[in-house]
């Protein structure tokens, strides 16, 4: 069954460095999206990307965020200078067509010291 | 903007009975109802979804009910079994662009 794949699956960083999450969403998919989950806290929604632009992106998805589709299979999340409060659970989501139908990787989880 | 509200936050059910969550959502244009399961270090897997032209839907031993005049949905889970044990999660959303407001998740424990 075709799936979201992530990596990495875990990733130790310090305050104030960059951190690039990637994701390779189901091949015939055509929107992308990255959700976060602070331990303990609700899934929540930070952007939403298609046709290589950001489609809609939440507060949080503030400057030190970035996405981009380099080539056709990955779809990377870059946050250029890691909080401690990045904390967290970031989970990839692609969808065929925009019914709202997300199918979610296992998830990267970030964890800044 | 959307706000999701979830009850209870942990519910412990007997193998067998039945289990129910709740959610209430604010936005009354809110179209697509969502459920998903997350097992312990994997992502949310959706297992039934609803939209706003139907009050109920089924598949085998999962069930989701829709009121649109209270703002309210609910996840039916029957003859519960052990595997079923996870956090589930409800979420709306105001389009069909995929972004999905969560509520916070119930913990559900099936107990043999």
């Amino acid at each position: 069954e075709p799936e979201v794949t992530q990596t990495p699956s875990h990733q130790v960083t310090q305050m104030g460095q960059e951190v690039i999450l990637r994701c390779v969403p189901i091949s015939n998919h055509l929107y992308f999206y990255w959700y976060r989950q602070i331990l303990g806290q609700k899934v929540e929604f930070l952007v939403s990307f298609y046709n290589n632009e950001i489609s809609e992106k939440s507060e949080i998805f503030d400057d030190q965020f970035s996405v981009e589709r380099p080539d056709g299979s990955n779809f990377t999340l870059k946050i250029r200078s890691t909080k401690l409060e990045d904390s967290a659970m970031y989970f990839c989501a692609s969808t065929v067509g925009n019914t709202g139908e997300l199918f979610f990787g296992e998830g990267s989880r970030l964890t800044v010291l | 903007g959307e706000n999701v509200e979830q009850h209870p936050s942990t519910l412990s059910v007997q193998e067998g009975d039945s289990a129910v969550i709740k959610c209430t959502y604010s936005d009354s244009a809110s179209n697509y109802f969502p459920w998903y399961k997350q097992e312990l270090g994997k992502g949310p897997q959706l297992i039934i979804d609803i939209r706003s032209n139907v009050g109920e839907k089924k598949d085998q031993r999962i069930a989701v009910t829709l009121n649109k005049t209270a703002k309210h949905f609910s996840l039916h889970i029957t003859e519960t079994q052990p595997e079923d044990s996870a956090v589930y999660f409800c979420a709306a959303s105001t389009d069909s662009w995929g972004k999905l407001q969560f509520g916070a998740g119930t913990q559900v424990v099936v107990t043999p």
